[in-house]
């Protein structure tokens, strides 16, 4: 089965500062999707970004980067110019195929200080 | 843009009763997939449909079943109900071959 490890419960950022959070899974499979979700307080879960495991080149999205690792099962968001409005708990997630459910980490709480 | 729509946002019911959620996906999406969320959890898949076939199944206990309607839409059935299913469900939808899924705002379920 497939799993996703997220090592950091907690992070915290200076505003206007940049922060990585970390993910890590675990497949045997060689075609699959990656994802980060955010959470904020209002629970909706947003997505912030997404990576095909077959495209070499990392996801960006305007503040939002990714380093995707294949052969290391890496799949980092970068966040940079922190803003206070994305202080959220942050899921990476997995997907095996396009029709399959996710498989979700354990979440990332990020703070960001004023 | 239209959203995936969740109905009721918030329920609460005493153990033992019989919950209904509902779910309304976007408009043309066909698959349709019900999370937990568990409080400091992380979602958990329950169950999948497509074009009104069960398509996958997670942790979902036997005390729940799920069906998805001629018009896409998904019910989440929930009997004799625990205390430790109080959570927040999750609704999402895509259109097969699409690989994103576009979440609903959840349902906040309290069983007391």
């Amino acid at each position: 089965a497939q799993t996703v490890t997220q090592s950091q419960p907690e992070m915290s950022v200076q505003e206007a500062e940049t922060v990585t959070l970390s993910c890590t899974y675990d497949t045997s499979e060689s075609d699959y999707y990656l994802f980060w979700y955010k959470q904020p307080p209002s629970r909706q879960m947003i997505l912030v970004i997404r990576q095909e495991a077959y495209k070499q080149q990392n996801a960006t999205e305007n503040r939002f980067s990714v380093n995707f690792q294949k052969a290391a099962k890496s799949f980092s968001l970068k966040i940079s110019d922190s803003q206070l409005g994305d202080a959220a708990m942050y899921f990476c997630a997995y997907r095996r195929t396009r029709s399959q459910n996710f498989v979700f980490g354990p979440g990332t709480r990020l703070s960001v200080l004023p | 843009a239209a959203g995936v729509i969740q109905s009721p946002r918030h329920l609460i019911k005493e153990k033992r009763e019989t919950a209904t959620l509902k779910c309304y996906p976007i408009p043309r999406h066909d698959t349709v997939y019900w999370y937990q969320q568990g409080p400091g959890q992380d979602p958990q898949f329950l169950i999948s449909f497509y074009e009104k076939m069960q398509s996958d199944k997670g942790s979902i206990p036997d005390r729940f079943s799920a069906q998805q309607f001629s018009d896409y839409h998904s019910e989440l059935n929930m009997s004799s109900l625990e205390l430790g299913d109080s959570a927040l469900y999750f609704c999402a939808s895509s259109l097969d071959g699409d690989y994103e899924q576009y979440f609903g705002p959840g349902t906040r379920l309290t069983v007391t």
